[in-house]
Protein backbone atom coordinates (compact mmCIF):
# COMPACT_ATOMS: atom_id res chain seq x y z
CA UNK A 1 0.00 0.00 0.00
CA UNK A 2 0.66 3.76 0.07
CA UNK A 3 2.28 5.39 2.90
CA UNK A 4 4.49 8.60 3.73
CA UNK A 5 6.64 8.98 6.40
CA UNK A 6 7.50 12.81 6.96
CA UNK A 7 9.62 14.42 9.83
CA UNK A 8 8.53 14.63 12.91
CA UNK A 9 7.78 18.18 14.95
CA UNK A 10 7.69 20.84 16.22
CA UNK A 11 9.95 22.78 14.12
CA UNK A 12 11.15 26.01 16.13
CA UNK A 13 13.79 28.08 13.69
CA UNK A 14 14.32 31.83 13.44
CA UNK A 15 13.27 34.23 10.83
CA UNK A 16 15.92 33.89 7.86
CA UNK A 17 16.64 30.45 9.00
CA UNK A 18 16.77 27.95 6.25
CA UNK A 19 13.88 25.14 6.61
CA UNK A 20 14.05 21.33 5.55
CA UNK A 21 11.24 19.10 6.34
CA UNK A 22 12.20 15.96 4.94
CA UNK A 23 9.37 13.40 3.47
CA UNK A 24 9.65 9.75 2.34
CA UNK A 25 7.27 7.75 0.59
CA UNK A 26 5.73 4.06 0.09
CA UNK A 27 4.08 3.95 -3.32
CA UNK A 28 2.49 0.68 -5.43
CA UNK A 29 2.42 2.61 -9.07
CA UNK A 30 3.61 5.80 -9.69
CA UNK A 31 2.90 8.90 -7.36
CA UNK A 32 2.29 12.36 -7.57
CA UNK A 33 3.81 13.97 -4.83
CA UNK A 34 2.29 17.03 -2.77
CA UNK A 35 2.91 19.44 0.38
CA UNK A 36 0.05 20.70 1.96
CA UNK A 37 -0.03 23.85 4.11
CA UNK A 38 -2.55 24.14 7.27
CA UNK A 39 -2.17 27.60 8.71
CA UNK A 40 -3.59 28.53 11.55
CA UNK A 41 -7.42 29.00 11.56
CA UNK A 42 -7.46 27.52 8.31
CA UNK A 43 -8.04 24.82 6.37
CA UNK A 44 -5.70 22.59 4.25
CA UNK A 45 -4.16 24.26 0.89
CA UNK A 46 -2.04 23.03 -2.06
CA UNK A 47 1.73 24.51 -1.32
CA UNK A 48 3.07 22.86 -4.40
CA UNK A 49 3.70 19.55 -6.18
CA UNK A 50 5.55 17.21 -8.31
CA UNK A 51 4.24 14.38 -11.37
CA UNK A 52 7.23 12.95 -11.84
CA UNK A 53 10.64 11.98 -11.31
CA UNK A 54 13.49 14.89 -11.08
CA UNK A 55 10.65 17.80 -11.58
CA UNK A 56 10.76 20.73 -9.12
CA UNK A 57 7.67 21.90 -7.25
CA UNK A 58 8.00 25.68 -5.81
CA UNK A 59 6.05 28.22 -4.50
CA UNK A 60 6.30 31.01 -2.36
CA UNK A 61 9.91 30.37 -1.99
CA UNK A 62 9.41 26.86 -0.98
CA UNK A 63 10.81 24.00 -3.17
CA UNK A 64 10.63 20.39 -3.25
CA UNK A 65 12.20 18.14 -5.61
CA UNK A 66 10.41 14.77 -6.57
CA UNK A 67 13.56 11.99 -6.23
CA UNK A 68 12.49 8.32 -7.19
CA UNK A 69 15.86 6.65 -6.79
CA UNK A 70 15.62 8.02 -2.64
CA UNK A 71 11.71 7.79 -2.87
CA UNK A 72 11.92 11.16 -0.89
CA UNK A 73 10.14 14.48 -1.41
CA UNK A 74 11.98 16.81 1.62
CA UNK A 75 10.30 20.57 1.56
CA UNK A 76 13.03 23.45 1.41
CA UNK A 77 13.22 26.77 1.71
CA UNK A 78 15.90 29.64 2.21
CA UNK A 79 14.57 32.10 4.63
CA UNK A 80 11.45 31.23 6.59
CA UNK A 81 9.21 34.02 7.82
CA UNK A 82 6.95 34.44 10.80
CA UNK A 83 3.88 34.11 8.09
CA UNK A 84 5.22 30.37 7.19
CA UNK A 85 4.24 29.55 10.86
CA UNK A 86 1.95 26.29 10.41
CA UNK A 87 1.57 22.71 10.00
CA UNK A 88 2.68 21.20 6.67
CA UNK A 89 1.92 17.78 5.43
CA UNK A 90 3.20 15.77 2.59
CA UNK A 91 0.98 13.39 0.56
CA UNK A 92 0.97 11.49 -2.04
CA UNK A 93 -1.66 9.57 -4.93
CA UNK A 94 -1.29 7.41 -7.76
CA UNK A 95 -3.47 6.66 -10.77
CA UNK A 96 -4.69 3.65 -8.71
CA UNK A 97 -5.36 5.42 -5.13
CA UNK A 98 -6.43 8.77 -6.20
CA UNK A 99 -6.77 9.92 -2.83
CA UNK A 100 -4.26 11.41 -1.06
CA UNK A 101 -2.37 9.14 1.25
CA UNK A 102 -0.71 11.80 4.19
CA UNK A 103 2.02 12.17 6.46
CA UNK A 104 1.33 12.68 9.74
CA UNK A 105 2.50 16.20 9.69
CA UNK A 106 5.54 18.88 10.91
CA UNK A 107 4.84 21.79 13.05
CA UNK A 108 6.95 24.78 12.05
CA UNK A 109 7.19 27.81 14.00
CA UNK A 110 8.88 30.76 13.14
CA UNK A 111 10.50 33.18 15.90
CA UNK A 112 11.07 36.69 15.18
CA UNK B 1 -18.07 31.72 -2.47
CA UNK B 2 -16.30 30.02 -5.09
CA UNK B 3 -14.40 26.78 -2.52
CA UNK B 4 -15.30 23.79 -0.93
CA UNK B 5 -18.03 24.61 2.03
CA UNK B 6 -19.02 22.52 5.05
CA UNK B 7 -21.59 22.92 7.38
CA UNK B 8 -22.09 22.47 10.24
CA UNK B 9 -18.26 23.63 11.34
CA UNK B 10 -19.14 22.10 14.77
CA UNK B 11 -21.20 19.87 15.68
CA UNK B 12 -21.63 18.19 19.35
CA UNK B 13 -23.43 14.74 19.65
CA UNK B 14 -23.84 12.11 22.23
CA UNK B 15 -23.13 8.32 21.87
CA UNK B 16 -25.21 6.66 19.98
CA UNK B 17 -27.10 9.20 18.06
CA UNK B 18 -26.52 9.64 14.37
CA UNK B 19 -25.34 12.75 12.14
CA UNK B 20 -25.01 13.92 9.36
CA UNK B 21 -22.47 16.33 7.74
CA UNK B 22 -22.83 17.67 4.13
CA UNK B 23 -20.39 18.99 1.86
CA UNK B 24 -20.65 21.80 -0.96
CA UNK B 25 -17.61 21.09 -3.57
CA UNK B 26 -16.42 23.59 -6.10
CA UNK B 27 -18.87 23.67 -9.24
CA UNK B 28 -18.64 21.64 -11.20
CA UNK B 29 -15.93 19.29 -9.91
CA UNK B 30 -16.88 15.82 -10.62
CA UNK B 31 -14.64 14.14 -7.61
CA UNK B 32 -15.13 14.59 -4.34
CA UNK B 33 -13.45 13.29 -1.16
CA UNK B 34 -13.76 12.70 2.59
CA UNK B 35 -11.64 12.90 5.09
CA UNK B 36 -11.02 12.52 8.64
CA UNK B 37 -8.30 14.07 10.73
CA UNK B 38 -7.56 13.33 14.19
CA UNK B 39 -5.45 15.69 16.54
CA UNK B 40 -2.06 15.58 15.50
CA UNK B 41 -2.31 13.60 12.65
CA UNK B 42 -2.85 13.81 8.66
CA UNK B 43 -5.77 13.53 7.33
CA UNK B 44 -6.81 9.78 6.59
CA UNK B 45 -9.07 8.85 2.98
CA UNK B 46 -12.51 7.74 3.98
CA UNK B 47 -14.48 7.40 0.51
CA UNK B 48 -14.11 8.99 -2.96
CA UNK B 49 -16.52 9.63 -5.43
CA UNK B 50 -16.57 10.33 -9.17
CA UNK B 51 -19.44 12.01 -10.44
CA UNK B 52 -22.67 10.24 -8.07
CA UNK B 53 -21.07 6.92 -7.58
CA UNK B 54 -18.74 5.80 -4.69
CA UNK B 55 -15.56 5.00 -6.51
CA UNK B 56 -13.92 3.63 -3.56
CA UNK B 57 -14.86 3.47 -0.54
CA UNK B 58 -12.30 1.60 1.54
CA UNK B 59 -11.49 4.17 4.32
CA UNK B 60 -14.50 3.59 5.86
CA UNK B 61 -13.86 2.01 8.73
CA UNK B 62 -16.71 0.48 9.67
CA UNK B 63 -20.74 0.07 8.54
CA UNK B 64 -21.74 2.83 10.89
CA UNK B 65 -20.53 5.13 8.51
CA UNK B 66 -22.12 6.03 5.26
CA UNK B 67 -22.39 8.71 2.28
CA UNK B 68 -24.03 9.65 -0.63
CA UNK B 69 -23.46 12.32 -3.50
CA UNK B 70 -27.20 11.68 -5.09
CA UNK B 71 -26.72 14.44 -8.20
CA UNK B 72 -23.16 14.71 -8.24
CA UNK B 73 -22.46 17.47 -6.80
CA UNK B 74 -23.42 18.16 -2.57
CA UNK B 75 -22.25 14.97 -0.45
CA UNK B 76 -23.45 14.06 2.89
CA UNK B 77 -21.42 11.65 5.13
CA UNK B 78 -23.72 9.94 7.55
CA UNK B 79 -23.06 8.56 10.89
CA UNK B 80 -24.67 5.64 12.80
CA UNK B 81 -24.52 5.16 16.48
CA UNK B 82 -21.61 7.76 16.89
CA UNK B 83 -19.13 6.46 19.25
CA UNK B 84 -16.61 8.70 21.20
CA UNK B 85 -13.59 7.70 19.05
CA UNK B 86 -15.42 8.79 16.15
CA UNK B 87 -14.72 12.48 17.58
CA UNK B 88 -12.34 14.30 14.70
CA UNK B 89 -12.22 17.02 11.72
CA UNK B 90 -13.76 15.37 8.97
CA UNK B 91 -12.75 17.22 5.83
CA UNK B 92 -14.15 17.10 1.95
CA UNK B 93 -12.00 17.94 -0.75
CA UNK B 94 -13.36 18.16 -4.48
CA UNK B 95 -10.88 18.32 -7.54
CA UNK B 96 -11.59 18.89 -11.29
CA UNK B 97 -11.24 15.42 -12.43
CA UNK B 98 -10.01 12.20 -9.90
CA UNK B 99 -7.23 11.33 -12.04
CA UNK B 100 -4.71 11.61 -8.99
CA UNK B 101 -2.51 14.42 -10.21
CA UNK B 102 -5.50 17.11 -10.06
CA UNK B 103 -5.45 19.02 -6.72
CA UNK B 104 -7.70 18.36 -4.62
CA UNK B 105 -9.50 21.92 -3.01
CA UNK B 106 -10.36 21.19 0.55
CA UNK B 107 -12.71 22.71 3.16
CA UNK B 108 -12.40 23.87 6.51
CA UNK B 109 -14.06 20.95 7.93
CA UNK B 110 -16.59 19.83 10.55
CA UNK B 111 -15.20 19.05 14.23
CA UNK B 112 -17.76 16.40 15.28
CA UNK B 113 -17.26 15.98 19.14
CA UNK B 114 -19.45 12.45 20.61
CA UNK B 115 -19.97 12.87 24.32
Amino acid sequence: GNSVTQMEGPVTLSEEAFLTINCTYTATGYPSLFWYVQYPGEGLQLLLKATKADDKGSNKGFEATYRKETTSFHLEKGSVQVSDSAVYFCALSTGSARQLTFGSGTQLTVLP
Amino acid sequence: GAGVSQTPSNKVTEKGKYVELRCDPISGHTALYWYRQSLGQGPEFLIYFQGTGAADDSGLPNDRFFAVRPEGSVSTLKIQRTERGDSAVYLCASSLAGDGRNEQFFGPGTRLTVL
